[in-house]
């Protein structure tokens, strides 16, 4: 089984849904990661965690919210989707700041 | 953040070397040099670090030059499994609360 997984893999929505990523990690780490990719370009990080009660924005944080329910669920939520928010989304967990990151497989949206 | 400078593109024999150079011009002392890779739109992997001295792994090596303004990526023996992007990333990720910033890396074709 993956360590890190992500629901679900590929979604299609319309402008104006609300949409939910999910992200669960089995590697007992309290760190996790948003990440958006965009055709060509590399990867952006939405939002970060260090731990259930500790939340904090990346780069590109408008237009999304995060949950962290457990330590091994991380959240992301698009509460009215809009075009330009397709791309690949990316879950990432690690252990402490030194420490790699492990990325899940990644979930591409498409908002029509 | 120190900025990194990739060639966008190289290619590789199979079987051959390939050495992936990065310019990190404006590298501070506690920051890293981190690889990861990215295979046709997977999550990234990661591959290696290092701070100041030369360090290998079983996936591949990484030689950092003294006056830590560059560095280059080695893969000894290049299969066809190793064609993605390549990132390289400088980071103190301690004071940054882990947070990578992925550039756009560059993309290795290794070919038969």
């Amino acid at each position: 089984d993956a360590d890190v997984t992500q629901t679900p893999r590929n979604r299609i929505t319309k402008t104006g849904k609300r949409i939910m990523l999910e992200c669960s990690q089995t590697k007992g780490h309290d760190r996790m990661y948003w990440y958006r990719q965009d055709p060509g370009l590399g990867l952006r990080l939405i939002y970060y965690s260090f731990d259930v009660k500790d939340i904090n924005k990346g780069e590109i944080s408008d237009g999304y919210s995060v949950s962290r329910q457990a330590q091994a669920k991380f959240s992301l939520s698009l509460e009215s989707a809009i075009p330009n928010q397709t791309a690949l989304y990316f879950c990432a967990t690690s252990d402490s700041p030194e420490e790699t990151q492990y990325f899940g497989p990644g979930t591409r949206l498409l908002v029509l | 953040d120190a900025k990194t400078t990739q060639p966008p593109s190289m290619d590789c024999a199979e079987g051959r070397a390939a050495n992936l150079p990065c310019n990190h011009s404006t590298i501070s002392g506690n920051e890293y040099v981190y690889w990861y890779r990215q295979i046709h739109s997977q999550g990234p992997q990661y591959i290696i670090h290092g701070l100041k001295n030369n360090e290998t792994n079983e996936m591949a090596s990484l030689i950092i030059t003294e006056d830590r303004k560059s560095s280059t990526l080695i893969l000894p023996h290049a299969t066809l499994r190793d064609t993605a992007v390549y990132y390289c990333i400088v980071a103190s990720l301690y004071n940054q609360g882990g947070k990578l910033i992925f550039g756009q890396g560059t993309e290795l074709s290794v070919k038969p």
